[in-house]
This record gives structure tokens, sequence and C-alpha cells, in this order.
């Protein structure tokens, strides 16, 4: 079995340009989550879909952040525009329920210049 | 949400067991006691949760207190494998806004000895 996959894995950009990543869940699976991890913490949840609809968004930045998952299978996450903060690791996640296991990506290492 | 404390590092030598530690006194009786762990530069994994019994599966086993404040994730023989960060995480089954989520703390980091 696929598990997630994401890319691009690594990217490097200036501070205020934009920069998508996206993301593939394992086949099958309706919930799909975006995590950003900052060096040293634990993964924190920003976006939370149910099929291709939001369930919790409430820690996601929308004033640059925003995500979408339009057919209910891939999903990208944007972020427009960049600040230095945001660098980090960002995960993507599924589950085939929302309290099944997630399995996640490998995630996109982002670094903001 | 409920809050989980654990030890920021632990070490260990090969083939030895591994007993990782794990409090969480404000659990409630709808919440499981769940661990993953994130391998270097790869995504979390889950590993094994209960809720009230001790639990095994192929990768460790889960000891849960009998007041369930506290757990103790036992890996039997630790290979360099399983040098990670362990996360304890307690995952409400039922009501509010933490329903299914998983909310990570900063983690155990084990690091093993050859």
């Amino acid at each position: 079995e696929a598990g997630v996959a994401q890319s691009p894995r690594y990217k490097i950009i200036e501070k205020r340009q934009s920069v998508a990543f996206w993301c593939n869940p394992i086949s099958g699976h309706a919930t799909l989550y975006w995590y950003q991890q900052i060096l040293g913490q634990g993964p924190k949840l920003l976006i939370q879909f149910q099929n291709n609809g939001v369930v919790d968004d409430s820690q996601l930045p929308k004033d640059r952040f925003s995500a979408e998952r339009l057919k209910g299978v891939d999903s990208t996450l944007k972020i427009q525009p960049a600040k230095l903060e945001d660098s980090a690791v960002y995960l993507c996640a599924s589950s085939s329920t929302s309290m099944e296991t997630q399995y996640f990506g490998p995630g996109t290492r982002l670094l903001v210049l | 949400d409920a809050k989980t404390t654990q030890p920021n590092s632990m070490e260990s030598n090969e083939e030895e067991p591994v007993h990782l530690p794990c409090n969480h006194s404000t659990i409630s009786g709808t919440d499981y006691i769940h661990w993953y762990r994130q391998l270097p530069s790869q995504g979390p994994e889950y590993v094994i949760h209960g809720l009230t019994s001790n639990v095994n599966n192929r990768m460790a086993s889960l000891a849960i207190a009998e007041d369930r404040k506290s757990s103790t994730l036992i890996l039997h023989r630790a290979t360099l494998r399983d040098a990670a960060v362990y996360y304890c995480i307690l995952r409400a089954i039922a009501g509010g806004t933490s329903y299914g989520k998983l909310t990570f703390g900063q983690g155990t980091i084990l690091t093993v000895h050859p």
C-alpha cells in the first residue's frame, strides 16, 4: 500500500514570496491533515479536512495560509506571502476516518530567507 | 486539551529494554493514550495505543497504570533504528473540539548506543 506522498521535499524561498505544497493521501482516506513542525517542537495541526470540507482550521494563519482539497483526494497548502517564522517542516497526514490511525508523509522542509 | 509530561531525553544501549514514561494526571475517561514516534527526517509514525488495559503489538508494549494517570511505552530490545522522538498523546474519543485530534508535545528523544 502506497503511503502519503508529499512534494516538494525541500524548498528555499525569500521572505514575501509565495510557496505551495502538495499532498496525496493514502487511497480511500477521507480525512487529511496539514501540520507545521518548527525545529525542536512537535507537529502542530494547521487544518483538517473531511473529504473536501474543512473540519478544523482554528490554528491556520488565514491572513497568509490557505489550503484546499477540491476533489476530496489530494490537497495543496499555500503560503502567501511567506515570513521568516514560516521556516518549518510541513507534514501531511491522512486517516480513513477522523478517529483512525493517522499516517504521515515525509514532509516538506521550508526555509524562508 | 489534556496534557502529557515526558522526559526530554533518555538513553539506552542496543538490545536492552527501554521504558519510556508518560504522566497524564488530567486524563479523562474518554481519552485514549497514543504513542507515535518520529525517526530522523521522517514524519511521525504510529506505535501503539490503549485505553485501560496493557497492550502489546509487534513494535512495543504499553503499560497503563490502574488509575490511568501514567503510562509506559516498553521497547523490549532496543535497536539503533529505534532512535527517535517518542510522543505520548491523549486522544479524545468523544465530544468537544478535541475529538479525534492528536496534540503533540515535545516528546522524549531516545538515543540508542551500540
